[in-house]
């Protein structure tokens, strides 16, 4: 059973339009974070979002903490071929471990 | 600093094979944490220390597994008889309190 479920796994997009990415749990998280992994590479960190019902936004991307602190949405708004890539949310308690979702493959195509 | 490293960048043995892996973090990092990352899924959680002390194993750790970081910097990873099943990316990654994680690019094993 995974703790933190993505949706969709996988998402194929135009250049140019917009895209929500879901992350749900039935757990309380203290913080979440979003990473960016490249095939080859390790997760890069995006964001890290701490309070309930907390807006971040990172150029085209907006991130949005639940309010109950359970789930996450990541936002991209006119969508780039650079946008490409595998993007993971976890979640941890405190300073000890994270645990990831199963990741969600963006392809965004020219 | 240049991040977290880890070495090697790919590694092939032979399945019955022992294997190690070595992580240098960020230097002023205390928290230090073991990853694997098997295709199409996202990392799963090995074992984490701080300082020098490993304060968390995961039950996927299994005996053949080992991981020491002696003097709480680097730290290395030991997979004894390697399986097949043994295959997939090992990541490293390094924290200081609560801020987000620095991965390395991690080491890609395959038991043949």
């Amino acid at each position: 059973t995974q703790l933190l479920e993505q949706s969709p796994q996988f998402l194929s997009i135009q250049e140019g339009e917009n895209l929500t990415v879901y992350c749900n749990s039935s757990s309380v998280f203290s913080s979440l974070q979003w990473y960016r992994q490249e095939p080859g590479e390790g997760p890069v960190l995006l964001v890290t979002v701490v309070t309930g019902g907390e807006v971040k936004k990172l150029k085209r991307l907006t991130f949005q903490f639940g309010d109950a602190r359970k789930d996450s949405s990541l936002h991209i708004t006119a969508a780039q071929t650079g946008d490409t890539g595998l993007y993971l949310c976890a979640g941890s308690w405190g300073a000890q471990k994270l645990v990831f979702g199963q990741g969600t493959r963006l392809t965004i195509n020219p | 600093d240049t991040g977290v490293s880890q070495d090697p960048r790919h590694k092939i043995t032979k399945r019955g094979q022992n294997v190690t892996f070595r992580c240098d973090p960020i230097s002023e990092h205390n928290r230090l944490y073991w990853y694997r990352q098997t295709l199409g899924q996202g990392p799963e959680f090995l074992t984490y220390f701080q300082n020098e002390a490993q304060l968390e194993k995961s039950r996927l750790l299994s005996d053949r597994f080992s991981a020491e970081r002696p003097k709480g910097s680097f730290s290395t990873l030991e997979i004894q008889r390697t399986e097949q099943g043994d295959s997939a990316m090992y990541l490293c990654a390094s924290s200081r309190g609560t801020d987000g994680y620095t991965f390395g690019s991690g080491t890609r094993l395959t038991v043949v």
